[in-house]
C-alpha cells in the first residue's frame, strides 16, 4: 500500500488566518482526495484532486475556502482559508492505489481554530 | 442516493467477547464496493477490507469476519474473542465500482470499547 504523510500533524490557529496542509505520497498516484472529519463525526469528502487540472469540489465546499494544489503525481496541498472555529477538524488526504483496489488514508492533520 | 447507516453509535464489551458491528447501505448502483475502516484513538484511518458487490462470499481474516448479505443490503463485521487493542471507531463505507474517482461515502461510525 502507498505510504502517505501529512504536514503539519496538528496545529492551533487564530480565527481569520489560513493554514496550508501538505500531503506527500511515496508513489505516483492519479487521484488524491481530501476529507474532513469534524469532532465526533464521520468523514466527508471535500474535493478530488487530479494532477494538471482543477480540483472537483463536493457540494458545500468551495474553492475560495479550500483551495487545492496538485503540482505533481506525489504531492497535494489543501488550504483552509479565513478560518473560523467551525473549521476545527481532522483533515485527511487519501489516494487510490495503483491497482484501484482501495483508498488509503494519510495520518491526518488535527486543526483547532480559536 | 448513496447512504451508509451504522445504527450502533457505541458498543462496550468485555475482553474476549465476540462483537458484531452492523452496517446497512443504500445505493441505486448495481455494482459497488463496500469497505470497513478502523480509526484507533491515534486518529489514523486503517483499511480493513473491501468487498465488491459481485462477491457475496463471507470473508474471515484471523479474528475478523465479514458477512455480506445483498438481499438485506447489509455488510456486518464481527470480531471474535475481542481484545483491548480492538478499541476504536469503525467505519463502514460505500463507493461506486468503475469510476477511478469513486467517492467513498462513510457511515457515521461505531465506537467500540473493549474493557479488560
Amino acid at each position: 500500500s502507498a505510504v502517505i504523510s501529512q504536514k503539519p500533524s496538528r496545529d492551533i490557529c487564530q480565527r481569520g488566518t489560513s493554514l496550508t496542509i501538505q500531503c506527500q505520497v511515496d508513489s505516483q498516484v492519479t487521484m488524491m482526495f481530501w476529507y474532513r472529519q469534524q469532532p465526533g463525526q464521520s468523514l466527508t469528502l471535500i474535493a478530488t484532486a487530479n494532477q494538471g487540472s482543477e480540483a472537483t469540489y463536493e457540494s458545500g465546499f468551495v474553492i475560495d475556502k479550500f483551495p487545492i494544489s496538485r503540482p505533481n503525481l506525489t504531492f497535494s496541498t489543501l488550504t483552509v482559508s479565513n478560518m473560523s472555529p467551525e473549521d476545527s477538524s481532522i483533515y485527511l488526504c487519501s489516494v487510490e492505489d495503483r491497482n484501484q483496489e482501495t483508498q488509503y488514508f494519510g495520518p491526518g492533520t488535527r486543526l483547532l481554530v480559536l | 442516493a448513496q447512504k451508509v447507516t451504522q445504527a450502533q453509535t457505541e458498543i462496550s464489551v468485555v475482553e474476549k467477547e465476540d462483537v458484531t458491528l452492523d452496517c446497512v447501505y443504500e445505493t441505486r448502483d448495481t455494482t459497488y464496493y463496500l469497505f470497513w475502516y478502523k480509526q484507533p484513538p491515534s486518529g489514523e484511518l486503517v483499511f480493513l477490507i473491501r468487498r465488491n458487490s459481485f462477491d457475496e462470499q463471507n470473508e474471515i481474516s484471523g479474528r475478523y469476519s465479514w458477512n455480506f448479505q445483498k438481499s438485506t443490503s447489509s455488510f456486518n463485521f464481527t470480531i471474535t474473542a475481542s481484545q483491548v487493542v480492538d478499541s476504536a471507531v469503525y467505519f463502514c463505507a460505500l463507493s461506486g465500482l468503475y469510476s477511478s474517482a469513486s467517492k467513498i461515502i462513510f457511515g457515521s461510525g461505531t465506537r467500540l470499547s473493549i474493557r479488560p
